[in-house]
Order: C-alpha cells, then sequence, then structure tokens
C-alpha cells in the first residue's frame, strides 16, 4: 500500500461547481498536510497548509483533515476556469525538533478542468 | 521575487551523455531539495539539503549526485545519462522554522534519447 493515495482523475466539471478533491494515508506518523496547485508546465505552488484535524478556509478553497480516518480533502467552491490545473495532497511527519520534517511525501496528484 | 530559479528549462541529452541543472533560491532558505516528475509516479524526492554543508538521499537517488555549493545553490548532477532519466526535475527550497512549506520552481524538462 503507497503511503498517500490520490485519485489521478482526470475531473471534469462545470464553472459554479463544487470541486471535493480527497487523499487517503497510512501513516499515522503524519502531523502537517498541504495541498499544492500545479499548472501546466510549472512548479507546484502551496495553496493550503494545515496541522491539526478540521476545517481550515481560505476564500473558496477549504482544506479538511480527518486524522482518525486518514483522510484529507480540498474543497473549491464556485469552480473557474482558472482553477483548471493539477493539485496534488502533500503531507510529513513531525521532525524530532518539533514542527515540520524535511521531507514531503506527495500523492500522485489529481488533473481538474474545469469547463466555461 | 525570483524566488527558486532552475537552469536550463530544457535539455536534450544522449545516452551516456553527463549534465549538471543548476538551482538557486533567493529567499535565505536553509534547506533545498531535488525531485523528478514522472506521469503516474507523481513527484518523488531525488535528494535533499536539510542545511548548508549536508546532503542526504530521498527515494530515488540512484544515477544521481548533489552539490549544495553555498546557502542559495544545489546542483544535480547526472553522470551518464539513461534514457530512464527522461523527466522533469523540479527544484525546492523551505524556510528553517516549524511549518514551513516547501516552495518550487518551475522545472527543468530533460529528455535522454
Amino acid at each position: 500500500q503507497k503511503e498517500v493515495e490520490q485519485d489521478p482523475g482526470p475531473l471534469s466539471v462545470p464553472e459554479g461547481a463544487i470541486v471535493s478533491l480527497n487523499c487517503t494515508y497510512s501513516n499515522s506518523a503524519f502531523q502537517y498536510f498541504m495541498w499544492y496547485r500545479q499548472y501546466s508546465r510549472k512548479g507546484p505552488e502551496l495553496l493550503m497548509y494545515t496541522y491539526s484535524s478540521g476545517n481550515k478556509e481560505d476564500g473558496r478553497f477549504t482544506a479538511q483533515v480527518d486524522k482518525s480516518s486518514k483522510y484529507i480533502s480540498l474543497f473549491i467552491r464556485d469552480s473557474q476556469p482558472s482553477d483548471s490545473a493539477t493539485y496534488l495532497c502533500a503531507m510529513s511527519a513531525r521532525s524530532n525538533s518539533g514542527g515540520s520534517n524535511y521531507k514531503l511525501t506527495f500523492g500522485k496528484g489529481t488533473l481538474l478542468t474545469v469547463n466555461p | 521575487n525570483a524566488g527558486v530559479t532552475q537552469t536550463p528549462k530544457f535539455q536534450v541529452l544522449k545516452t551516456g551523455q553527463s549534465m549538471t541543472l543548476q538551482c538557486a533560491q533567493d529567499m535565505n532558505h536553509n534547506s533545498m531539495y531535488w525531485y523528478r516528475q514522472d506521469p503516474g509516479m507523481g513527484l518523488r524526492l531525488i535528494y535533499y539539503s536539510a542545511s548548508e554543508g549536508t546532503t542526504d538521499k530521498g527515494e530515488v537517488p540512484n544515477g544521481y549526485n548533489v552539490s549544495r555549493l553555498n546557502k542559495r545553490e544545489f546542483s544535480l548532477r547526472l553522470e551518464s545519462a539513461a534514457p530512464s532519466q527522461t523527466s522533469v526535475y523540479f527544484c525546492a527550497s523551505r524556510a528553517l522554522g516549524t511549518n514551513q512549506p516547501q516552495h518550487f520552481g518551475d522545472g527543468t524538462r530533460l529528455s535522454i534519447l
């Protein structure tokens, strides 16, 4: 079993739809959870960063973490064509000195297309 | 701000040739990373440097070497390129401290014939 599982899609939705992207993980040491967005021919850029279980909201984006189920989600409200990209989940364990470890483990990414 | 800069952006090599990919960051970050991204495989860590003067292997280090030249620069070298190393290579950096995310460059697209 891979440490991080992410459905690669592709996912195609109409403009204005609510999008739900998900990852599951098996390593209970993971404590820090991130979502990156990657446009075609560009590097990943950080969208959301969460530590605790629960929800974190930033504009149209909501990140949700359920550590008991080892499941994280990213919701996009009122999706726009500019949201079309690959979305990568990433996570890391706690370092010995506290805080996030140096290394991230990534999901394979979900390709999202939002159609006008 | 430039952030993380990778050079070159594209390169085609023949099998057996050597090549050094360059990465520089201007954010005064302590940690730097090299990843490769392949279709269906996601991002895989090749090597990383937690701080200046240290380097460690990641998930897929075979066939690669790295040099942390100074705090700003972290290079990746392919001594004898193989077709299996055809990929998109990303460099990333991270600040010291808790809860700091990694920041990525825009990648080097490498084809080995």
